[in-house]
């Protein structure tokens, strides 16, 4: 049971340029989210997702895209990269969509130059 | 919407000190209140959280307590011990169905020096 994990863990783009954020989980949690670290910011929400096919915006949306195909992947998209993305990206999942413990993953470092 | 306000920023303990970490919220409606930990490198870690018909919960060292009057939510760490170093994250979240999201706080970096 590997949990939640995240692919790269690193990365480092040019403004203008697009990238996927893998994350996928083998707990067969319905929900998923991602979330961005940034310091003194804590962790906000990106996006979230109660299911398949199912996705909604969170705080801060702008800029990323999601979708959810199937359980068990939820990847996050960057339509073109922006200096203000720099970030720590974190995916995570829980069983319910009530409140119970997120598991999250191991996260992605991401530089926009 | 909610908003979590954490205090203090950091705390640098002696080994065997007790450690408190404040946390207050602005939606009286909000009833689940997790703390997470973050060593380097790693994502949060859930360690204890709380509902609100709960006024305390402790699980061996750990400790939190809640005020709904007040608005307030405290960890409380005793015998601290190195590996305690790490980043803490208090949260807080309406209940709701697919409406449930966590607002955290701004994190507390602790050190527990041997």
């Amino acid at each position: 049971n590997a949990g939640v994990t995240q692919t790269p863990k690193f990365q480092v783009l040019k403004t203008g340029q697009s990238m996927t954020l893998q994350c996928a989980q083998d707990m067969n949690h319905e929900y998923m989210s991602w979330y961005r670290q940034d310091p003194g910011m804590g962790l906000r929400l990106i996006h979230y997702s109660v299911g398949a096919g199912i996705t909604d915006q969170g705080e801060v949306p702008n800029g990323y895209n999601v979708s959810r195909s199937t359980t068990e992947d939820f990847p996050l998209r960057l339509l073109s990269a922006a200096p203000s993305q720099t970030s720590v990206y974190f995916c995570a999942s829980r069983t319910d969509p009530g409140p119970s413990e997120q598991y999250f993953g191991p996260g992605t470092r991401l530089t926009v130059t | 919407g909610e908003n979590v306000e954490q205090h203090p920023s950091t705390l640098s303990v002696q080994e065997g000190d007790s450690a408190v970490i404040k946390c207050t919220y602005s939606d009286s409606a909000s009833n689940y209140f997790p703390w997470y930990k973050q060593e380097l490198g790693k994502g949060p870690q859930l360690i204890i959280d709380i509902r609100s018909n709960v006024g305390e919960k402790k699980d061996q060292r750990i400790a939190v307590t809640l005020n709904k009057t007040a608005k307030h939510f405290s960890l409380h760490i005793t015998e601290t011990q190195p590996e305690d170093s790490a980043v803490y994250f208090c949260a807080a979240s309406l209940s709701g169905g697919s409406n449930y999201k966590l607002t955290f706080g701004k994190g507390t970096l602790l050190t527990v020096n041997p």
